[in-house]
Parts: C-alpha cells; sequence; structure tokens
C-alpha cells in the first residue's frame, strides 16, 4: 500500500539559512499534520492542513510556515534556521472526512543545522 | 490541554514471557487513543487505536491494549514477546467531541524503550 512520502529524506543547512521540507500524503487522505522530533524526544505537533485549509496549530515557531496544496501536497517552509531545528521532521496523513481517522506517518526529513 | 504519561522509560522482557507498557492521559472530552512503534532512525509505525466501543482493542504484530476509563489507563500488552518487539514505544492521545476537530494534532507520551531479551 501506497504510504506517505517526505522529501528530503536528509538535509544539512547553515544557521540563518532557509528549508523547505515537502509531504506527499496517501493517496485520498485529506489531511496532513507535522510534526518535529528533537534527538531523544516524542515527537511535538506543529500544525495541520485540511482541505487545504490550516485546522490546527501546535508549537510551530513563527519563522516557520507550512500549507497544503491543491494536489493535497504539503511544504514545511522554515527561515532564519537556528542550531536548535535540528530535528526529525514527520509528515502524517489522515482521511477526516468521514470521522477523525488514524494518522500515517512517513519516513521524515532529518535536518541537521550547522 | 491534554497529556500523556509513560511511567516507564525502559521495559526488560524474556522472550516468551508476557509484556505490559504502561500509558495513562489526561483530555478534556473524548479520548481517542494510539500506540505508535518506532525502531532506530525509521518513522512511527501505526499499532491500534481506541475510539470507542469495546474497552480490549487488538492491533498489528499480536499487541493489544485495554482502555480503562476510571483509571484513565491504556496500557499496551502482548502475551508472548519476541526479540523483533524491541523498540520504541509511543502512546498518544487527541481529543474529539466538544473540543476537538477531525485534524487535531497527536499529544504523545515521552516514549518506553522495550527490550525483549533472548
Amino acid at each position: 500500500a501506497a504510504g506517505v512520502i517526505q522529501s528530503p529524506r536528509h538535509l544539512i543547512k547553515e544557521k540563518r539559512e532557509t528549508a523547505t521540507l515537502k509531504c506527499y500524503p496517501i493517496p485520498r487522505h485529506d489531511t496532513v499534520y507535522w510534526y518535529q522530533q528533537g534527538p531523544g524526544q516524542d515527537p511535538q505537533f506543529l500544525i495541520s492542513f485540511y482541505e487545504k485549509m490550516q485546522s490546527d496549530k501546535g508549537s510551530i515557531p513563527d519563522r516557520f510556515s507550512a500549507q497544503q496544496f491543491s494536489d493535497y501536497h504539503s511544504e514545511l517552509n522554515m527561515s532564519s534556521l537556528e542550531l536548535g531545528d535540528s530535528a526529525l521532521y514527520f509528515c502524517a496523513s489522515s482521511l477526516v472526512a468521514g470521522g477523525p481517522e488514524t494518522q500515517y506517518f512517513g519516513p521524515g526529513t532529518r535536518l541537521l543545522v550547522l | 490541554a491534554q497529556s500523556v504519561a509513560q511511567p516507564e522509560d525502559q521495559v526488560n522482557v524474556a522472550e516468551g514471557n508476557p509484556l505490559t507498557v504502561k500509558c495513562t492521559y489526561s483530555v478534556s472530552g473524548n479520548p481517542y487513543l494510539f500506540w505508535y512503534v518506532q525502531y532506530p532512525n525509521r518513522g512511527l509505525q501505526f499499532l491500534l487505536k481506541y475510539i470507542t466501543g469495546d474497552n480490549l482493542v487488538k492491533g498489528s504484530y499480536g499487541f493489544e491494549a485495554e482502555f480503562n476509563k476510571s483509571q484513565t489507563s491504556f496500557h499496551l500488552k502482548k502475551p508472548s514477546a519476541l526479540v523483533s518487539d524491541s523498540a520504541l514505544y509511543f502512546c498518544a492521545v487527541r481529543s474529539w467531541g466538544y473540543s476537538g476537530g477531525g485534524a487535531d494534532g497527536l499529544t504523545f507520551g515521552k516514549g518506553t524503550h522495550l527490550i525483549i531479551q533472548p
């Protein structure tokens, strides 16, 4: 079965640079979620989009923004990167239209900020 | 606000023995509970969930979990552990109903390292 696709899988950036992470949800899923997992930490919810509209907002820094496009893929844009942004970034998708459903996670993008 | 507690950082079990990984939660409204497993340098794999109905939920790879409303717990169990079950397990919660929408994010516990010894 098709899974959530994230690109790139690994990314190295310098401080103050920008980064864009991409997420392609499972086909026919209408909702995308972004999570950040620091080293040895639990995943922290950042933001979600349902039918291309922002739905829920968690601990997303103001330096980060995200959107969901007409084909339901999503991008997380990160600016003025800091050392503390080094983490594993997960995207998850679900089908919400029929009621709350399971979030299926992608393999993650590992971001290293030097 | 919602929260999840996994009181054990690590659980050690001998292969073939039953295992339990503990989870308690706090949420406004109805709880929607999950267990996920994470292998090193991998994503989170869904194991099972509770929305409503039977308190005993069966999931992937022989795992099950019991929802206990009075104790606000959702412990993960397996009757006979395998070495391949060794991984990091996360319990997660979200509310749904009057305070939660369909696309709300999950709140995770800190995770429990499960180590199955041959």
